[in-house]
């Protein structure tokens, strides 16, 4: 089962909008959460990070929300712009049990319209 | 050549034959990993080396058998793969080890097993 789950495979947002991908965890013990990007034809780049202590986390027009409670984190982009559409990984950690393993989910295709 | 790169990009073989995955890092991190994205599903990671040790395996099949024989080189021996184990092969490194340690991914190798 998986542990860190990305239920819509595909998001079209019109430019200029925001868009609002989501992403829901089951681990508890999960204390680190990423937000990966991947064009076509290259590999993943990290994107932004959020703390578990923490529940909002900002960096340009990216922001990352996180509710412990729900076990829900979400990534805002706002302004999208077209060079925004790729897919979007959603990814956690637990740092006590494991030093090395990122559990990834299945991926977000956004789409920005003109 | 900058960051972490992947040769070949794309790999075609039969289930008889042998191959091996090159993936080389120019950020002069420690760790470096395996993943496995097969369509429509996550991330699964295969492999951890941390300065040239393995230090994670995901029960991952005999037929994979990864070598890592400095900390800028990882590869990754094939033989008797199925047509299961189509997917693409992604390589990351990062500085060390460790849950909160950005990932920085080559393009992948896209195989298909005949």
């Amino acid at each position: 089962d998986q542990q860190v789950k990305q239920n819509s495979p595909s998001l079209s947002v019109q430019e200029g909008r925001i868009s609002i991908l989501n992403c829901d965890y089951t681990n508890s013990m999960f204390d680190y959460f990423l937000w990966y990007k991947k064009y076509p034809a290259e590999g993943p780049t990290f994107l932004i990070s959020i703390s578990s202590i923490k529940d909002k986390n900002e960096d340009g027009r990216f922001t990352v929300f996180l509710n412990k409670s729900a076990k829900h984190l979400s990534l805002h982009i706002v302004p999208s712009q077209p060079g925004d559409s790729a897919v979007y990984f959603c990814a956690a950690s637990d740092g006590y049990s494991s030093a090395s393993k990122i559990i990834f989910g299945s991926g977000t295709r956004l789409s920005i319209r003109p | 050549e900058t960051g972490v790169t992947q040769t070949p990009r794309h790999l075609v073989m039969g289930m008889t034959n042998k191959k091996s995955l090159k993936c080389e890092q120019h950020l002069g991190h420690n760790a470096m990993y395996w993943y496995k994205q097969s369509a429509k599903k996550p991330l699964e990671l295969m492999f951890v080396y941390s300065l040239e040790e393995r230090v994670e395996n995901n029960s991952v099949p005999s037929r994979f058998s990864p070598e890592c024989p400095n900390s800028s080189h990882l590869f990754l021996h094939l033989h008797t793969l199925q047509p299961e184990d189509s997917a693409l092969y992604l390589c990351a490194s990062s500085q060390d080890v460790g849950p909160r340690e950005t990932q920085y991914f080559g393009p992948g190798t896209r195989l298909l097993v005949l």
